[in-house]
């Protein structure tokens, strides 16, 4: 029930097209989904995040689509660059303040020129 | 926005010693701080949370005597790798999160390498 899985494990995407990640949970006690971005060497950081009452979120080329009743939401980057190629991490958090984040096994972005 | 800086950035030990590394939030009062393992080409595991002026809770299978969490303050937590072994070596990272802030910021990583 803690477990958020997520797919696919790479991707390799040509420059300015859509990349697509996606992630599934089963406890609908999470309430809070984050999806981070990280280099090798680096830690992950924020890319954007959603809450579990709206539906989507669009931030620049990134957006996530969130559907609750199917417990899956996902991580759309559109234009795909070259200097977006990294891991992406989605990740999900209890209901609770102090609750850490149950992190997916991570996509391996590649964008090609 | 959140910072949070953590120290060093890589550090290679000899067996047997220890190494200390340092996680500071820059402009922000973390009460709470997470530390994660990172082997390569994996996810990021919980290894401890630490509450400020508490005793850090480790997750299952992680050794609290050999990796020894301080959150002494409100900015700073500290991991001690005690007795270093080569199967220690990996990237360890931080987060530091505080009350009504939903964000989760990360350290930038500390990887350790132990000869």
């Amino acid at each position: 029930q803690q477990q958020v899985k997520q797919s696919p494990q790479s991707l390799i995407v040509q420059k300015g097209g859509i990349s697509i990640i996606n992630c599934a949970y089963e406890n609908t006690a999470f309430d809070y989904f984050p999806w981070y971005q990280q280099f090798p060497g680096k830690g992950p950081a924020l890319l954007i995040a959603i809450r579990p009452d709206v539906s989507e979120k669009k931030e620049g080329r990134f957006t996530i689509s969130f559907n609750k009743s199917a417990k899956q939401f996902s991580l759309h980057i559109m234009d795909s660059q070259p200097g977006d190629s990294a891991t992406y991490f989605c990740a999900a958090r209890l209901n609770s303040g102090y609750s850490t984040l149950t992190f997916g096994k991570g996509t391996m972005l590649l964008v090609s020129p | 926005g959140a910072v949070v800086s953590q120290h060093p950035s890589w550090v290679i030990c000899k067996s047997g010693t220890s190494v200390k590394i340092e996680c500071r939030s820059l402009d922000f009062q973390a009460t709470t701080m997470f530390w994660y393992r990172q082997f390569p080409k994996q996810s990021l595991m919980l290894m401890a949370t630490s509450n400020e002026g508490s005793k850090a809770t480790y997750e299952q299978g992680v050794e609290k005597d050999k990796f020894l969490i301080n959150h002494a303050s409100l900015t700073l937590s500290t991991l001690t790798v005690t007795s270093a072994h080569p199967e220690d070596s990996s990237f360890y990272i931080c987060s530091a999160n505080s009350p009504g802030n939903y964000g989760y910021t990360f350290g930038s990583g500390t990887r350790l390498t132990v000869v």
